[in-house]
């Protein structure tokens, strides 16, 4: 079964320096991979995914994942954190297929120091 | 524009009067879903609908019922509502199965019951 772990439940990081967020993963094949962020007051919104290909992708806001199939993570960076980028980040990992369903992490809050 | 319809936004109940919160999308999406987000415990799975008249439970199903008469439309409906039933509540669709296809979320309704 696909399990997710943020080992940070919060973070607090001065306003322009870089961010790095946490998560691993556990799943038997190649998985989807996802970060969100949550606004406070907010829905989930899409950050950036991983389906295949290459292994540093792009998101929204100034954000990238790698994704390390070794060491089973796919870390969420930013070189210069806004204050505007507190919020709570959630990492999901998904299976495809017929049966594909998604399981979130517990997430890691972010706050910013000005 | 595409989006999650959640309402209400805020609900204030009491043990056991029967109420619904109700979601709709219009981005044809045929996944829809029912997460509680509660401190410390993430973003937990209620109920699902691969598409219309198909639903089926996740990981705390307890003490909620669904329906999905129609694609754009999927209440959460609580028969007799407790007070561990209190807390923030989303709504969320994909196109397909969410393990290989981005979730969008509504903006969420907290819910207290008293």
């Amino acid at each position: 079964a696909q399990s997710v772990t943020q080992p940070d439940i919060h973070i607090t990081v001065s306003e322009g320096a870089s961010l790095e967020l946490r998560c691993n993963y556990s799943y038997g094949a190649t998985p989807y991979l996802f970060w969100y962020v949550q606004s406070p007051g907010q829905g989930l919104q899409l950050l950036l995914k991983y389906f295949s290909g290459d292994t540093l992708v792009q998101g929204i806001k100034g954000f990238e994942a790698e994704f390390k199939r070794s060491q089973s993570s796919f870390n969420l960076r930013k070189p210069s954190v806004h204050w505007s980028d507190a919020a709570e980040y959630f990492c999901a990992v998904g299976a495809g297929g017929s049966q594909g369903n998604l399981i979130f992490g517990k997430g890691t809050k972010l706050s910013v120091k000005p | 524009e595409a989006q999650v319809t959640q309402n209400p936004r805020y609900l204030i109940t009491v043990t056991g009067k029967k109420l619904t919160v109700t979601c709709s999308q219009n981005m044809n999406h045929e996944y829809m879903s029912w997460y509680r987000q509660d401190p410390g415990l993430g973003l937990r799975q209620i109920y699902y609908s691969m598409n219309v008249e198909v639903t089926d439970k996740g990981d705390v199903p307890e003490g909620y019922k669904v329906s999905r008469k129609e694609k754009r439309n999927f209440p959460l409906i609580l028969e007799s509502p407790s007070p561990n039933q209190t807390s923030l509540y989303f709504c969320a669709s994909s196109p397909r199965q969410p393990g290989s296809s981005p979730l969008h979320f509504g903006n969420g309704t907290r819910l207290t019951v008293t």
